[in-house]
């Protein structure tokens, strides 16, 4: 069975101080893997797809990064505006796109 | 810049009570998901849909559940038989051609009381 592990469940961060956020996965055969960042009351915002181990993308202040095994969101020098739940998500290369989902880590950033 | 689109934002229904949950997905994508998320729990996946038929579903998704494009523009998400935990958010959310990445609604809260 597919799983997504995120941590840590919850993070609060002082202005400007840069972080990460794990993502550990175990999937049949990774299709790709995504972040999403989710507001309170709101549908998941789609951040970053990554396909394969080695592989970088970069949005702002945010940077995800992908190994066999588990991924790491990067936030530089965060602002209060970039708090929100980070949503880890894993495709597998069978089955038909479903994504499968981690508890996500609540990020807080204080002015 | 296109958007999923679901209503209603708020449901508040009896158990027992048929509810019909509507989505209209980026126009267009080919690739339509309800997803669930229980009050602090993670997002669930509960079906897929490809030309006009369910392509996978969750075991979330029994009976009670169906779902169906009426129209060119929506597609729904049907309750027949409400449960007291039935009560979440609901997503729907599209995917386009040759795209893995999925965009999401803003959810419809079903409250069954």
């Amino acid at each position: 069975e597919d799983q997504v592990t995120q941590s840590p469940e919850a993070l609060r961060l002082q202005e400007g101080e840069s972080s990460s956020l794990n993502c550990s996965y175990t999937v049949s055969g990774l299709r790709g893997l995504f972040w999403y960042r989710q507001d309170p009351g709101k549908g998941p915002e789609f951040l970053f797809t990554l396909y394969s181990a080695g592989e970088e993308k970069e949005k702002e202040r945010l940077k995800a990064t992908l190994t066999k095994k588990e991924s790491f969101l990067h936030i530089t020098a965060p602002k209060p505006e970039d708090s929100a739940t980070y949503l880890c998500a894993v495709q597998a290369r069978t089955g038909f796109q479903k994504l499968v989902f981690g508890t996500g880590t609540r990020l807080l950033v204080s002015p | 810049e296109p958007e999923v689109t679901q209503t209603p934002s708020h449901q508040v229904t009896q158990m027992g009570q048929e509810v019909i949950l509507r989505c209209v997905p980026i126009s267009n994508h080919l690739y339509f998901y309800w997803y669930r998320q229980i009050l602090g729990q993670k997002v669930e996946f509960l079906v897929s849909f490809y030309n006009n038929e369910i392509s996978e579903k969750s075991e979330i998704f029994d009976d009670q559940f169906s779902v169906e494009r009426p129209d060119g523009s929506n597609f729904t998400l049907k309750i027949r038989s409400t449960k007291l935990e039935d009560s979440a958010m609901y997503f729907c959310a599209s995917t386009g051609q040759g795209y893995t990445e999925a965009f999401f609604g803003q959810g419809t809260r079903l409250t069954v009381v």
